[in-house]
């Protein structure tokens, strides 16, 4: 159960996109389709953003998007707003054994 | 709408015990399979534990398998983390989340347990 790796910092500036990766293993990431981002800003509870690698939940804004290759997936933010500014953690299935799930170390993402 | 809302967090002594709570509202609780994620100071996410519908299925993270417990009443709406032998290293703040597509879909506000003497 070893946590997926993120990078701990990412930034830039309004209007721009940003990309946030999230690396595993074929045993997590590589072997299903069911990683999902999380937003948190400071003392907030996490929100759901992307689920199933690409898929957006009700009520989030189509500038965030998610993808996928090998054992590495991603998250995009475009159009960069000053509220983006969060934490960010992916998460991922991790079974097959037992009913696992493994989270990244977090990325803190600032808006210039 | 869909709330969650955790209780029994505190303060406890090293090899104490503490048993939180999360009451649903809002949904078919039983029609959802739930979690446990839980958060160090200044740290990141770490997935506690889930439960199936009915209670029949659970799995704990290795690091707390044999000192918690997970389980729920869907006739109370309610889901319960039973942790004993704690120690410092449990000190975090506790979320309770349904579970939709092997994903964290609805979280609560969280309860804090802080592991000291």
């Amino acid at each position: 159960q070893s946590a997926l790796t993120q990078p701990p910092s990412a930034s830039g500036s309004p209007g721009q996109s940003v990309t946030i990766s999230c690396t595993g293993t074929s045993n997590d990431v590589g072997g299903y389709n069911y990683v999902s981002w999380y937003q948190q800003h400071p003392g907030k509870a996490p929100k759901l953003m992307i689920y199933e690698v690409t898929k957006r939940p009700s009520g989030v804004t189509d500038r965030f998007s998610g993808s996928k290759s090998g054992n590495t997936a991603s998250l995009t933010v475009s159009g960069l707003q000053a509220e983006d500014e969060a934490d960010y953690y992916c998460s991922s299935y991790a079974g097959p054994n037992d009913l696992n799930w493994v989270f990244g170390g977090g990325t803190k993402l600032t808006v210039l | 709408q869909v709330q969650l809302v955790e209780s029994g967090g505190g303060v406890v002594q090293p090899g104490g015990s503490l048993r939180l709570s999360c009451a649903a509202s809002g949904f078919t609780f039983s029609n959802y399979g739930m979690h446990w994620v839980r958060q160090a100071p200044g740290k990141g996410l770490e997935w506690v534990a889930f439960i199936q519908y009915y209670g029949d299925i659970k799995n704990h993270v290795d690091s707390v398998k044999g000192r918690s417990t997970i389980s729920r009443d869907n006739s109370k709406n309610t889901l319960y983390l039973q942790m004993n032998s704690l120690t410092s290293e449990d000190t975090a703040v506790y979320y309770c989340t349904t579970g939709m597509a092997y994903a964290f879909e609805t979280w609560g506000q969280g309860t804090m347990v802080t592991v000291s003497s």
